[in-house]
């Protein structure tokens, strides 16, 4: 699976946009990008994932640059319980992969949501 | 609600002793996962498995054994072999391993050494 870059920190203010960058520069053409957060003490969340097209959900947005090698992760309105640590995964899919749908963790961004 | 349970949350073995962390799910998915997590790390892959009856080993499977006889559960023994047992357990399932379809993991659980 292709590594993922991420900044180690970042800091948002409770109700404004908080925008996420990854860069996957070496991403093939079967690998998605998935996004999941892990507040201290849980298991991760999944919140969002894709392949080459934009994605929203009820959570967030998923930004994809059209060379794929790269993704940012957008929370419209970001509040205290968003507080966590954000994965970007690039997975391997479809049959005859070696990767058994494994998730390769990195270190993530620890994004803190002030007041 | 659908979704994956582990339990317990907190386990506390004594050495030369096996423990075994349970994980059920009710989404119906065939694939389930079971990761590790270490203080300021990311997740390592013990075991997965496809389908019922079928399982593999991941990248740190040594001083760990698993069984899957039912679809729902998928549980972990941690044996005596485990030399550094402590650390926060993770189980996840999918659909399909080649489904594009997330991972959902369970809460999770804590084990530690007396």
């Amino acid at each position: 699976d292709a590594k993922t870059t991420q900044p180690t920190s970042m800091d948002c203010a409770e109700g404004r946009a908080a925008n996420l960058p990854c860069n996957h520069s070496t991403i093939s053409g079967n690998e998605y990008v998935y996004w999941y957060r892990q507040i201290h003490s849980q298991g991760p969340q999944y919140i969002i994932h894709g392949l080459k097209n934009n994605e929203t959900n009820e959570m967030a947005s998923l930004i994809i640059t059209e060379d794929r090698k790269s993704s940012t992760l957008i929370l419209p309105h970001a509040t205290l319980r968003d507080t966590a640590v954000y994965y970007c995964i690039v997975r391997e899919v479809g049959a005859g992969g070696t990767s058994y749908g494994k998730l390769t963790f990195g270190q993530g961004t620890i994004l803190t949501v002030h007041p | 609600d659908g979704g994956i349970t582990q339990s317990p949350k907190y386990l506390f073995r004594k050495e030369g002793q096996n423990v075994t962390l349970s994980c059920e799910q009710n989404l119906n998915h065939d694939a389930m996962y079971w990761y590790r997590q270490d203080p300021g790390q990311g997740l390592r892959l013990i075991y997965y498995s496809q389908i019922v009856n079928d399982f593999q080993k991941g990248d740190i499977a040594e001083g760990y054994s698993v069984s899957r006889e039912k679809k729902e559960s998928f549980p972990l023994t941690v044996t005596s072999a485990q030399k550094n047992p402590t650390a926060f357990y993770l189980c996840a399932s999918t659909a399909r391993v080649v489904s594009n379809q997330p991972q959902h993991f369970g809460d999770g659980t804590r084990l530690s050494i007396l």
